[in-house]
């Protein structure tokens, strides 16, 4: 089945800086692929999401990459606040979604 | 705001004793999960449902039970709590389609004493 490897568990940056959180899956079939914020005391929310026939997609200060070949994709935050500290989870298809084990960001003021 | 609900939101409860979380949509969302989420964050699937009547176990061994008799509902039930019951739990819903994304409840933490 999937497997899906996120890296790093823990990452602090400055405010202003950009953070980068990479995960790698295994089963060449997943297709789909979100990225999740989880915030204290909430659920996780679905942020940004891409799908294998796209090789990268931007919303504002968030960006994720994809690259098949290797499977692997990315998260990229631009320009971090501190409302962007939270936990980060990655998943992949097929149904039900595997996720990764989860990041968590702090961004220092 | 998300439509899907979870109750409580939180519970301590005694050994031994049945109990169930309740999640609602009310998205029309067909599919729906149910995930145990670890102190070190993540997060395990215990239960889903691809439809009314239709019920699945995932990866994480779990003594609990769900049902699906309606769309919008997906009750979690523990017949008889225990300590390593303790977790957050959250449920999850996703529309039809193969591609879609899940929309999380803010979740029940579970306390066994």
């Amino acid at each position: 089945g999937e497997n899906v490897e996120q890296h790093p568990s823990t990452l602090s940056v400055q405010e202003g800086d950009s953070a980068v959180i990479k995960c790698t899956y295994s089963d060449s079939a997943s297709n789909y692929f979100p990225w999740y914020k989880q915030e204290l005391g909430k659920g996780p929310q679905l942020i940004i999401d891409i799908r294998s026939n796209v090789g990268e997609k931007k919303d504002q200060r968030i960006a994720v990459t994809l690259n098949k070949t290797a499977k692997h994709f990315s998260l990229h935050i631009t320009e971090t606040q501190p409302e962007d500290s939270a936990v980060y989870f990655c998943a992949a298809s097929p149904r039900p979604l595997v996720f990764g084990k989860g990041t968590r960001l702090s961004v220092i003021a | 705001e998300a439509d899907i609900y979870q109750t409580p939101r939180y519970l301590v409860i005694g050994t031994g004793k049945k109990i169930t979380l309740e999640c609602s949509q009310t998205m029309g969302h067909d599919k729906m999960y149910w995930y145990q989420q670890d102190p070190g964050m993540e997060l395990h699937l215990i239960h889903y449902s691809y439809g009314v009547n239709s019920t699945e176990k995932g990866d994480l061994s779990s003594e609990s039970t769900v049902s699906r008799i309606r769309t919008e509902h997906f009750p979690l039930t523990l017949e008889s709590a225990r300590p390593s019951h303790t977790s957050q739990y959250l449920c999850a819903s996703s529309a039809p389609g193969g591609l879609q994304g899940y929309t999380f409840g803010s979740g029940t933490r579970l306390t066994v004493v």
